[in-house]
Formats: C-alpha cells, structure tokens, sequence
C-alpha cells in the first residue's frame, strides 16, 4: 500500500502571499489531519478533514483553510502569510471506520512540506 | 487544554538501554502514542497505549499510568540508527487530534 505523500516537499514565499499545500492519502485511509512542526518543537494540530467536511480545528485562525476531495486527497491553503507560518507542514491520514488490532487508529504521516516566509 | 513534558536531549551508547519520559496533564485522554521522527523525514508511527501498563515491541517497549499521568519508552540495544526525535503524544477524547510534546532528541554514539 501506499504511503502519505505531500507536494511541493519545499517552497519559499514572500511575506503576504498565499499558499497551496497538497496531500494523497495512504490508500484506504478517509480522514486527513494537518499539523504545523515549528523548528524544535512537536507538530500542532490545524484541522482535520473526514467525508470532504472540516470536523476539528485546533487554535490556528481562519487564514488557514483545508479541503478534502472525493478521493481522500486533501490541500492546506494559508493567506496572508505572515513570518511566523515558517515551519514543516505536515499531513497525516488514518481509517476512521477501523481502529486497527489494538483500536490505536493511528495517523500515518507524510514527510512534509518546508515552508519558508521571508 | 493540554500540556505535555519531554526532555529535549538525551545521549546514549551503541548498545545500551535508554528511558525517554513524559509527562502529561490533559482535560482528557484517549491513548498515549509514540512517534520517531528522523531529521526531514515523516513522523513514524511506534507504539500506542491505552490502558495502564508496558507494551512491548522488538526492541521498543512502552509505558503508561493514567494515574499519574507518566509514560516512558523504552529503547533497548541502542543502535546508531535510533539517534531520532521521539515524539509523545496524547489523542483527545474526540479522537480527532493528537497533542503532542516537542520531541525528545536522542543522540546515539559509538
């Protein structure tokens, strides 16, 4: 089976500008999390995504929005970037409707997308 | 809201045993999971506990007592390859987000 892949893997932008961050979900897998990792710290939850509606938001504002296609692929859009928004962006799936043989549901993750505002 | 502690590094000898500690204090709780993530790579998925007590995988092992709100992992035979961050992290009771601490940066030496 297939892995978690995100595009572009870096990319670098100018303070005020938008971005488009995408993501293919590991085969099988319907509900998509975004996490932003600052430098040295652990990943953050940005949103989740299951059945193409947003169903959990942690404490990022609305400049960052998702969506969630027909085939479970996903994209992180963030406006007015600002300097701070530096960081690894990373996406992760898991099965909603399977816990798996221990019940862990756990996320699978992509190797990330490098921001760099400047 | 809630607030996770990890040390930030740890150095450790091919071949010897370490203990990465966490330390959680959460409005609730719904399992304790444990990622390594090598440097400009993907967080990886290896282990999940949730019920008191050890789980035991190869050379990782991990622990956790919801009383006291403490989990360890556990590396054993230390190769040079697990110099990584560990990542702990607890799984809200909604399930849909992990909180996770900032990473436990293991440095493996010969």
């Amino acid at each position: 089976e297939t892995g978690v892949t995100q595009s572009p893997t870096h990319l670098i932008k100018t303070r005020g500008q938008q971005v488009t961050l995408r993501c293919s979900s590991q085969s099988g897998h319907n509900t998509v999390s975004w996490y932003q990792q600052a430098l040295g710290q652990g990943p953050q939850f940005i949103f989740q995504y299951y059945r193409e509606e947003e169903n959990g938001r942690g404490n990022f504002p609305p400049r960052f929005s998702g969506l969630q296609f027909p085939n479970y692929s996903s994209e992180l859009n963030v406006n007015a970037l600002e300097l701070d928004d530096s960081a690894l962006y990373l996406c992760a799936s898991r099965d909603n409707g399977r816990g798996g043989e221990s019940g862990a549901n756990v996320l699978t993750f992509g190797a990330g997308s490098r921001l760099t505002v400047l | 809201g809630q607030n996770i502690d990890q040390p930030t590094e740890m150095t450790a000898t091919e071949g010897a045993i370490v203990q990465i500690n966490c330390t959680y204090q959460t409005s609730g709780f719904n399992g304790l999971f444990w990622y390594q993530q090598h440097a400009g790579e993907a967080p990886t998925f290896l282990s999940y506990n949730v019920l008191d007590g050890l789980e035991e995988k190869g050379r990782f092992s991990s622990f956790l007592s919801r009383s006291k709100g403490y989990s360890y992992l556990l590396l054993k035979e230390l190769q040079m390859k697990d110099s990584a961050s560990y990542l702990c992290a607890v799984r809200a009771p909604s399930a849909r987000q992990l909180t996770f601490g900032s990473g436990t940066q293991l440095t493996v030496l010969p």
